[in-house]
Parts: structure tokens; sequence; C-alpha cells
């Protein structure tokens, strides 16, 4: 299976703790998405990165979040001093630009983390 | 925020019967994007379609745009059991931005 993965799947961790999360994107894409999603919502977009350059940032990603693509092939998603607001699903998505437009975003099964 | 809102939030039909989704969404865009979502299977990319069109099809799906009431519509004809999930509309945030923005989703339930 070439698709998106992410690891782990599942993190239970205590308020307080730092968590990272990977993603790989499929191989030949050179965009990388994080978005989060809490139960009955829609994903809200976190971060993009074009290859190693994070090109776009929201306003959810506070200080306590960091993101890299040191080499422009996976991606790793830090939470330093976990709250349990952080608690969601965090997806992972990849996308091939195209200057043609479409670019559309395949996404990985996510990462559900629960903040006790 | 979230620019799009499906509509209605849920929807319970029989195998067999068409189902559709309605999303509005705020601001000018160049195309309209329609996911589904079930646990199987995670999120996944149905159809896109460009600002420049009215309708596109894709085996049963069926899309509409109407940039002039900022609202498109998502028709699945013949619906199967398989079809269960939640259906997102997402539109990128502005233009020249890659910010995908999604709705809060219709969760389509089809009974066999």
């Amino acid at each position: 299976d070439t698709g998106v993965s992410q690891n782990p799947r599942h993190k239970i961790t205590k308020r307080g703790q730092n968590v990272t999360f990977r993603c790989d994107p499929i191989s030949e894409h050179n965009r990388l998405y994080w978005y989060r999603q809490t139960l009955g919502q829609g994903p809200e977009f976190l971060t993009y990165f074009q290859n190693e350059a994070q090109l776009e940032k929201s306003r959810l990603l506070s200080d306590r979040f960091s993101a890299e693509r040191p080499k422009g092939s996976f991606s790793t998603l830090e939470i330093q001093r976990t709250e349990q607001g952080d608690s969601a699903m965090y997806l992972c998505a990849s996308s091939l630009h195209r200057t043609s437009g479409g670019n559309e975003q395949f996404f990985g099964p996510g990462t559900r983390l629960t903040v006790l | 925020s979230q620019q799009g809102e499906e509509d209605p939030q849920a929807l319970s039909i029989q195998e067999g019967e068409n189902a559709t989704m309605n999303c509005s969404y705020k601001t000018s865009i160049n195309n309209l994007q329609w996911y589904r979502q079930n646990s199987g299977r995670g999120l996944v990319h149905l159809i896109l379609i460009r600002s420049n069109e009215r309708e596109k099809h894709s085996g049963r799906l069926r899309v509409t745009l109407d940039t002039s009431k900022k609202s498109s519509s998502l028709l699945i004809t013949a619906s199967r059991a398989a079809d269960t999930a939640s259906y997102f509309c997402a539109t990128f945030l502005s233009a020249g931005s890659y910010q995908l923005t999604f709705g809060k989703g219709t969760k389509l339930s089809v009974i066999p």
C-alpha cells in the first residue's frame, strides 16, 4: 500500500507531556498538510509544507505546536505541554502540486490523541 | 473558522434511494471539493468541481455548483449500505491559499 501513513495510530498521554506524531506522504507528493479533527466537526487546517518549506500556518497552531519536514519527505508534528483540549484526531494529507489546479489531497488514517 | 456548511446534518435513507446533500460557502472560490469519511477508509476525496463548471458526474455521484448562490449539492444515486459515511464539502480559504476548509459534514446512513 503506497498511501499516506501515520504513526502512531493512537496516543494516550498525561497533561503536560510532549507528544510527537509522524506522517509519511505518498512518495512523489511534494505537498504535505496537517489537520486536526474533533468529534462532530470537519477537519481543521493546521499547516502545510511544499517540499521542506512550511508555507502556511493556521492561527490554530499555537506556539506549543511545531511541525517539520526536514528533507521534504516525512513530517513530524510535535505538541509540547499537552492540554486536554488537544485531544483530537490529527490527520496528515499529501498532494502533488500542479499549476493546472486540482491538487487533490490524499489523507492518512490519522493519529488519535487522548490527553488525560 | 469553517468556510462551508453542509445541510442536512444527518440523513437516513433506504438502500436504493437517492441522497442529496447541500453545501453553502462564504467566499469566492476556484473550486469546491467533496470528501467522504468513514471509520474503515478514513477521509477520501470524491470529486472536485471548478468554479466555471455547473455540474459534474462521477459514477453514481453528481455534483452541482451555483457560484451566484455560493452553494453546491452532492447527489448519490441508487445508494448502497457502503455509502454510509460522513460527507464534507471543502474549499480553499482564499485565492492563493492552500488552507482547505471543511464544513461540519452530513452524516449519511443507508439502511439495508
